[in-house]
């Protein structure tokens, strides 16, 4: 009965290297969220969709290119990883954003760890 | 910019002491939540306050939203070891993108 899960939940690779971070969410919602949080555990949002529409997008290098094939799912691609890159990426899910309050509670995803060699 | 400043940014007590910690801007918010996130797991929502001067209770867990909903507190009793972990607060940025803002967030320890 997993709300919203990631696969997978680490990922160790080389530099240079192009990798993908899948997302489901079984809930219903209608937007989903990707999530940085770095090494001080500062959780800073990268991009939602709403109904597979791109809403936000938080000046993120273009080598980051999410997807979204329906509204239950949420993939984030990397390009060309960088050092920089390695952090934990949350995947996260709400009702909507058709207003009040209940809209903008969000649950997470268990994150991905990303290692870049 | 909107900011939220968590303090403190650690905290290391002994089991059943009591804590608070604080969730400070200078915007204000329409609304403001907790969530708390254990070691390998993603952030779990608390609650959430929406009224100025608004007091909740969960268990030994006491959350206040500022009357001038610009802060939010959240006060624990009789910490217990199971309390440990990193609490975050977030509020909702500008406009109607679901778009939630994040403070630092307090890793809290609470030793037996």
């Amino acid at each position: 009965d997993t709300a919203v899960s990631q696969t997978p939940k680490y990922l160790v690779t080389q530099m240079g290297n192009d990798k993908s971070i899948k997302c489901e969410q079984n809930l219903g919602h209608d937007t989903m969220y990707w999530y940085k949080q770095d090494s001080k555990k500062f959780l800073k949002i990268m991009f939602s969709y709403n109904n597979k529409e791109l809403i936000i997008n938080e000046t993120v290098p273009n080598r980051f290119s999410p997807k979204s094939p329906d509204k239950a799912h949420l993939n984030l691609h990397i390009n060309s990883l960088e050092l920089g890159d390695s952090a934990v990426y949350f995947c996260a899910s709400s009702l909507g954003l058709a207003g009040g309050l209940s809209y903008n509670e969000q649950f997470f995803g268990p994150g991905t760890r990303l290692t870049v060699l | 910019t909107q900011l939220l400043e968590q303090s403190p940014q650690f905290l290391s007590i002994q089991e059943g002491e009591n804590l608070t910690v604080y969730c400070n801007s200078s915007s204000v918010f329409s609304s403001l939540q907790w969530y708390r996130q254990e070691p390998g797991e993603g952030p779990v929502l608390l609650v959430t306050v929406v009224t100025g001067g608004e007091v909740k209770k969960l268990k030994r867990l006491t959350f206040q939203f500022g009357d001038a909903r610009k802060d939010s507190s959240l006060h624990i009793t009789a910490a217990q070891p199971g309390d440990t972990g990193l609490y975050l607060c977030a509020a909702a940025g500008a406009g109607n993108t679901g778009k939630l803002i994040f403070g630092q967030g307090t890793t809290l320890q609470v030793k037996p």
